[in-house]
């Protein structure tokens, strides 16, 4: 069975710029989380989704930042346009149930560099 | 508010000695508690958690960890390091709305 895949691996953009991120969640996982790891601080949620809803984007920094999950399956995260502060390590993360005991399956991030 | 603490940023060992990780956490009521490893170019794995019951769980890769609710501890310990559990260890607790709040991270240095 896939992990949790992300793409892309890396990304190097202009500040200003507009980058996507895609994640797809492991087969039949409802729950889609985003997380951010900025500058070598701790991993932060952005936000969390069941199926196609937003449950939760209280951890979206501003509205620069906007998540989707068009069906339901894959989530991409568009940050437009991307500022110096957006650089670090964006993690997705899946799991089948929505409750606090159910394991997240994190995939191996996308380093985002904004120069 | 919930969240949890790793006090220390780079740990270094030598292979074969013992490892102990420190995460103290801060949560109103029953805790679920994580240790996650991230090995270079990898995503997050899980080693262990804990929920509830026995407060020493056993992990993966030979890893076990002690909630200890008095000292607000759940520390990661393993009697003998191998050079490939060289990494980083996140610490983790699941707060009200399921979001994972993670600790910085410790990174792992195995000397040979």
């Amino acid at each position: 069975e896939a992990g949790v895949t992300q793409f892309p691996s890396h990304s190097v953009i202009e500040k200003g710029q507009t980058v996507t991120l895609r994640c797809d969640p492991i087969s039949g996982h409802d729950n889609l989380y985003w997380y951010r790891r900025v500058m070598g601080k701790e991993i932060k949620f952005l936000l969390h989704f069941v199926k196609e809803s937003k449950q939760d984007e209280s951890g979206m920094p501003n509205n620069r930042f906007l998540a989707e999950r068009t069906g339901g399956t894959y989530s991409t995260l568009k940050v437009q346009p991307a500022e110096l502060e957006d650089s670090g390590v964006y993690f997705c993360a899946s799991s089948q149930g929505g409750a606090r005991r159910d394991e997240q399956y994190f995939g191996p991030g996308t380093r985002l560099t904004v120069t | 508010a919930q969240s949890v603490t790793q006090p220390d940023i780079h740990i270094t060992v030598s292979e074969g000695a013992s490892l102990e990780l420190r995460c103290n956490y801060s949560y109103g009521a029953t805790p679920y508690l994580f240790w996650y490893v991230q090995s270079p170019g990898q995503g997050l794995q899980l080693l262990l958690k804990y929920f509830s019951g026995d407060t020493l769980v056993q992990g993966i890769k030979g890893f076990e960890a002690e909630f200890k609710r008095s000292q607000s501890s759940f520390n990661l310990r393993k009697p003998s390091v191998h050079w490939s559990d060289a990494a980083e260890y996140f610490c983790a607790v699941v707060g009200r709305n399921n979001d994972m709040r993670f600790g910085a991270g410790t990174r792992l240095t195995v000397k040979p």
